[in-house]
């Protein structure tokens, strides 16, 4: 089942944070993060593995709640280059490597 | 890092004919590749999950006797389209999952297929 991404989309200024939400109605084994910009092929974030984590790199980071099978993206001081299409990818439990992909969240930053 | 190729990029061609797109991992081994479909400003379609040496997988719904893949080796997959029709131009794409760190996918360029 399609995990639920919000918002569907959000327009910041740059220097502005940005959350996005994934939220799944399966129990997963992790989440995985990926930016897609227009015309191209996604592009690898971040995953966070079961077990309830947080990760970030530059000022980019997630959150996963194993529990509530909910993950989150967040972006801080947000720059031009972040714009685009963000898709969490969820694997559940029994999975065989797939993910499932939610209708992504298009961000656009403005100077 | 890890670096998928596809090829090719872009493909226009007639409706009843057959095309052929190739995914390859440049620098890594790729036990397990899959395939995607995106229609334009949607998200990405699971057709097939592909393992080297063996059979793929497809979705339910997703004909595997019109979309082949074929995984010869450890670092190449192709999806064939065979009969090409109108409604099958999209944006397809491959991902393969390094068979060293386990967890990442890392996606080629995509390739754009435009059947007349």
């Amino acid at each position: 089942q399609q995990p639920v991404q919000s918002p569907q989309a959000v327009i910041l200024r740059e220097g502005e944070d940005a959350v996005i939400n994934c939220s799944s109605s399966k129990a997963l084994y992790s989440v995985h993060w990926y930016r897609q910009k227009h015309g191209e092929a996604p592009v690898f974030l971040m995953i966070l593995l079961k077990g309830g984590e947080q990760k970030g790199h530059d000022k980019i980071s997630a959150s996963f709640n194993e529990k509530k099978q909910q993950s989150s993206l967040y972006l801080t001081a947000s720059q031009l280059s972040y714009s685009g299409t963000y898709f969490c990818g969820t694997e559940g439990v029994d999975s065989n490597y797939q993910l499932i992909w939610g209708a992504g969240t298009k961000l656009i930053i403005k100077p | 890092g890890a670096v998928v190729s596809q090829h090719p990029s872009w493909v226009i061609c007639k409706s009843g004919t057959s095309v052929k797109i190739e995914c390859r991992s440049l620098d890594f081994q790729a036990t397990t590749m899959f395939w995607y479909r995106q229609f334009p400003k949607q998200s990405l379609m699971l057709m097939a999950t592909s393992n080297e040496g063996s059979k793929a997988t497809y979705e339910q719904g997703v004909e595997k006797d019109k979309f082949l893949i074929n995984h010869a080796s450890l670092t190449l997959s192709t999806l064939t389209v065979t009969s090409a029709h109108p409604e099958d131009s999209s944006f397809y794409i491959c991902s393969a999952r390094d068979a060293g760190t386990y967890y990442e996918q890392y996606f080629g360029p995509g390739t754009r297929l435009t059947v007349t």
